[in-house]
């Protein structure tokens, strides 16, 4: 079965610092990986995804993840953080079922603080 | 171009009494989701339908059921809430990909669910 693991729950940087999340995945096959982001009490917005294109993924607003096949990981990163940051991030692998249906498993998240 | 929209935003319960929560999506898209989301725990499928007339379990489906009779509106229903289903409630829509092993999925803004 496919899973993700975020190492960090909580995550915290200054502003204008980088930004790291770490995110490993588990899959019987090729995956698709996304990284969602979650402001407080809003729903969800894709940040980027991964599908076996471009290993370095670039997204919005200034975040890329690079998608490490060897060590089954897919780091979201930041060179430069701002106060607008500040949410939880989750990531995310697809997972085929008996059915053909592709589900999403998120991982547990991480909430990242950016302090001035 | 309105996304996904849930009604409501907010809801108390009591234990035992019933309700609906409603999501519509103005984008066509063929698949349509309910998840739950719980301090670390990251979403959890609740159930899915990817088409008009077609629901199917995730992977907490236990208490609930939902109902997709127009292709832009899938419902969530609780007959008979328990404390265990206060949580936040998110609908999500995404189309069919066939062939390919991405697609993202859109998120609502969240119903905030409380039982007591």
């Amino acid at each position: 079965a496919q899973s993700v693991t975020q190492l960090d729950s909580h995550v915290s940087v200054s502003e204008g610092t980088p930004v790291l999340l770490r995110c490993n995945y588990s899959s019987s096959y090729s995956p698709s990986l996304f990284w969602y982001v979650q402001h407080p009490n809003k729903g969800l917005q894709l940040l980027l995804k991964y599908t076996s294109a471009a290993t370095l993924v670039k997204g919005i607003n200034g975040f890329e993840a690079e998608f490490k096949k060897s060590e089954t990981s897919f780091h979201l990163t930041k060179p430069s953080a701002h106060m607008s940051d500040a949410a939880e991030y989750f990531c995310v692998v697809s997972s085929y079922q008996d059915t053909g249906f592709q589900k999403l498993v998120f991982g547990t998240g991480t909430r990242l603080l950016v302090s001035p | 171009n309105a996304g996904v929209t849930q009604t409501p935003k907010f809801r108390v319960l009591k234990t035992g009494q019933s309700m609906t929560l409603l999501c519509a999506q103005d984008m066509n898209h063929e698949y349509m989701y309910w998840y739950r989301q719980d301090p670390g725990m990251g979403l959890r499928l609740i159930h899915y339908s990817v088409g008009e007339g077609t629901t199917a379990k995730g992977e907490v489906p236990d208490g609930y059921n939902v109902s997709r009779l127009k292709k832009q509106n899938f419902l969530l229903g609780l007959e008979s809430a328990a404390p265990s289903q206060t949580s936040v409630y998110f609908c999500a829509s995404s189309y069919s990909e066939e062939f390919t092993y991405s697609y993202e999925q859109y998120f609502g803004p969240g119903t905030r669910l409380t039982v007591t």
